[in-house]
């Protein structure tokens, strides 16, 4: 069965450091999304990209990140200074269409020290 | 900005019974709604779903219900197995927004004891 992959499964790094998160969202799925879970709290929406373009963002995703389909296969997360307020598990999804069901990844666990 | 609202944080059940998880809703603009089962370490997986035309979907032991009126759905999972046990979230989705973004509740930790 098809699914959602995600790379790193743990990331530590220092405040101030650039982080890449990397996904590989299902084949035919065009659809794809970055979500965050901080320790104890909900599941949050970053942001949602369609045919090389954001179509929807949240107060979250500020000017620090950014998202890119660099390849066929990829779409990744980018934060460039990150903070000790970004330390969450990351989730990518996508779906086959814009109304479609989201299938999400295993997640990333980032820790900012 | 609680728009998707799971009130119980926790809910335990007796092998073979039913659960019930319930979500409240405030934005009427919301048309599709979700469930999803995560386990510890893992990320959400999808279990079923309903549109805001319906007012059931059933599918094997799981089945969502909606209530418009009420902007209240549950879902109901008989019987219950201990491998049920995990956290359930309820996520929703609307067409006022170009992107689909999910709004996801709190989620229910439901233990289910053999």
């Amino acid at each position: 069965e098809p699914e959602v992959t995600q790379t790193p499964s743990h990331q530590v790094t220092q405040m101030g450091q650039e982080v890449i998160l990397r996904c590989v969202p299902i084949s035919n799925h065009l659809y794809f999304y970055w979500y965050r879970q901080i320790l104890g709290q909900k599941v949050e929406f970053l942001v949602s990209f369609y045919n090389n373009e954001i179509s929807e963002k949240s107060e979250i995703f500020d000017d620090q990140f950014s998202v890119e389909r660099p390849d066929g296969s990829n779409f990744t997360l980018k934060i460039r200074s990150t903070k000790l307020e970004d330390s969450a598990m990351y989730f990518c999804a996508s779906s086959v269409g814009q109304s479609g069901t989201q299938y999400f990844g295993p997640g990333t666990r980032l820790l900012v020290l | 900005d609680q728009q998707v609202k799971q009130n119980s944080p926790s809910l335990s059940v007796q092998e073979g019974r039913i659960s019930i998880l319930n979500c409240d809703y405030t934005n009427s603009m919301f048309d599709y709604f979700l469930w999803y089962k995560k386990y510890p370490a893992e990320g959400p997986t999808f279990l079923i779903s309903i549109s805001s035309i319906k007012d059931k979907n059933e599918d094997g032991r799981f089945t969502v219900f909606l209530n418009k009126s009420a902007k209240h759905l549950s879902l109901h999972i008989v019987p219950s197995q201990p491998g049920d046990s995990a956290v359930y979230f309820c996520a929703a989705s609307g067409n006022n927004n170009a992107g689909n973004m999910l709004t996801f509740g709190g989620g229910t930790r439901l233990m289910v004891k053999p």
